[in-house]
């Protein structure tokens, strides 16, 4: 089993920048969910879908982020435009019928 | 609002001695506490799991302890090595929706 893999690992952009952000998730889990991590703040939940449908994005920041999840194999988190606070760890965590979340490596995202 | 509250920021301990990490939380419908640890570059892990009906759970040198009427949750590393330090995370969970995060230990153990 590959795990959950994300795309790319590092990304630096300048401010006003769209990024996109890639998730794959593990073959048959059915939840999956975007994670947000900086030393300020800890790792603090943006979005969950469950059979690709976004069940929860209150913790989304503001409409400058979106996420999709077209297919069950598939999700993105887009920031258009970026900004420098947008600098962060992002991850990607999916998960079967039990509670636990299995993290992927995560996106180092820098926005000067 | 922070749901979950953990302490203390950051641990030394010797190696061969007992790290011990704390975590309280509010929302008595939790029904799922997990510790993840996270390395360097990496994403967190899941480490060990409790559920609230149970006092205790040992796996190897980690051992959850759980105290329902306090709200309250411990990890303890026994004979804590150099390769346990990394940052942990203490959780909570409500039907298996969205994890709610403490906000990390970094755990450094001294040879």
């Amino acid at each position: 089993d590959a795990g959950v893999i994300q795309s790319p690992r590092h990304e630096v952009t300048e401010m006003g920048q769209e990024v996109t952000l890639r998730c794959k998730p593990i073959s048959g889990h059915n939840s999956l969910f975007w994670y947000r991590q900086t030393m300020m703040r800890g790792l603090e939940l943006l979005i969950y879908f469950n059979n690709n449908v976004p069940i929860d994005d209150s913790g989304m920041p503001e409409d400058r982020f979106s996420a999709k999840m077209p297919n069950a194999s598939f999700s993105t988190l887009k920031i258009q435009p970026s900004e420098p606070r947008d600098s962060a760890v992002y991850f990607c965590a999916t998960g079967g019928a039990g509670e636990t979340q299995y993290f992927g490596p995560g996106t180092r995202l820098l926005v000067l | 609002q922070q749901q979950v509250k953990q302490s203390p920021q950051s641990l030394i301990v010797q190696k061969g001695g007992i790290s011990i990490i704390n975590c309280a939380y509010e929302n008595t419908a939790f029904d799922y506490f997990p510790w993840y640890q996270q390395f360097p570059g990496k994403g967190p892990a899941l480490l060990i799991a409790i559920r609230p009906d149970v006092s205790e759970k040992k796996e190897g040198r980690f051992t959850i302890s759980f105290n329902k009427s306090a709200k309250q949750f411990s990890l303890h590393i026994m004979d804590s090595q150099p390769g346990d330090s990394a940052t942990y995370f203490c959780a909570a969970t409500l039907l298996a929706n969205n994890l709610f995060f403490g906000t990390g230990t970094r755990l450094t153990v001294i040879p």
